[in-house]
């Protein structure tokens, strides 16, 4: 068990709608990544959030944005949904350390968005 | 640009061998790779990684092989188990930023 939390489990919309996915880290952890895993794919960065501002974005538009709260927990919104979007949407938590270039990600099971 | 990628997508194992999952990746300024298990239903889970300046690092039954030469890494697991069917990927991590391979499932034959 990681401790990363994810809601909702499962969210069915349809194209043109907006969708809000949200994530609590892992206790004692101040970064959160999120990445989209399309089916039978490795998972895809989209960003990254640290002390509550974007630090690093993949190749994704910006109708993909996201915020982090003061208790590190974190939000995932998509505008305009396209039936691409159709995936399952992880996040990640850890803990930056500047002595460290990489810091061991802990996934949450994910939520399964379906776009129709 | 940066890729991750695997040579073989499913793995049949019987129980009790040794399995080896091989990754080819592309990004030499990489600081540490990094091999997740994912089963059904599950985030990726945390296996074991290892740093750019090393050749090998063993954990639990498992021990992960780097080299840079040819840029290829692979996860080797001994003895194994039922438990251990499941997707695998490999990751390469330049600084906060993950880049995953496309997946290699294993299954354990009885």
């Amino acid at each position: 068990e990681t401790g990363v939390t994810q809601s909702p489990t499962h969210l069915i919309k349809t194209r043109g709608q907006q969708v809000t996915l949200r994530c609590s880290s892992q206790s004692g952890h101040n970064t959160v990544s999120w990445y989209q895993q399309a089916l039978g794919q490795g998972p895809q960065f989209i960003f990254q959030y640290y002390r509550e501002e974007e630090n690093g974005r993949g190749n994704f538009p910006p109708r993909f944005s996201g915020l982090q709260f003061p208790n590190y927990s974190s939000e995932l919104n998509v505008n305009a949904l396209e039936l691409d979007d159709s995936a399952l949407y992880l996040c990640a938590s850890s803990t930056r350390s500047g002595s460290r270039p990489y810091n061991e990600q802990f996934f949450g099971p994910g939520t399964r968005l379906t776009v129709l | 640009g940066e890729s991750v990628g695997l040579h073989l997508p499913t793995l049949s194992v019987q129980e009790g061998d040794n399995s080896i999952i091989n990754c080819a990746y592309s990004n030499s300024a990489s600081d540490y790779f990094i091999w997740y298990k994912q089963e059904s239903g599950k985030g990726p889970q945390f296996i074991i990684d290892i740093r750019s300046n090393m050749d090998k690092r063993q954990g639990q039954r498992v021990t992960v092989l780097l080299n840079k030469t040819v840029k290829h890494l692979s996860l080797q697991i001994a003895a194994t188990q039922p438990g251990d069917s499941a997707v695998y990927f490999c990751a390469e991590a330049a600084g906060n930023k993950l880049t995953f391979g496309g997946g290699t499932r294993v299954l354990v034959k009885p």
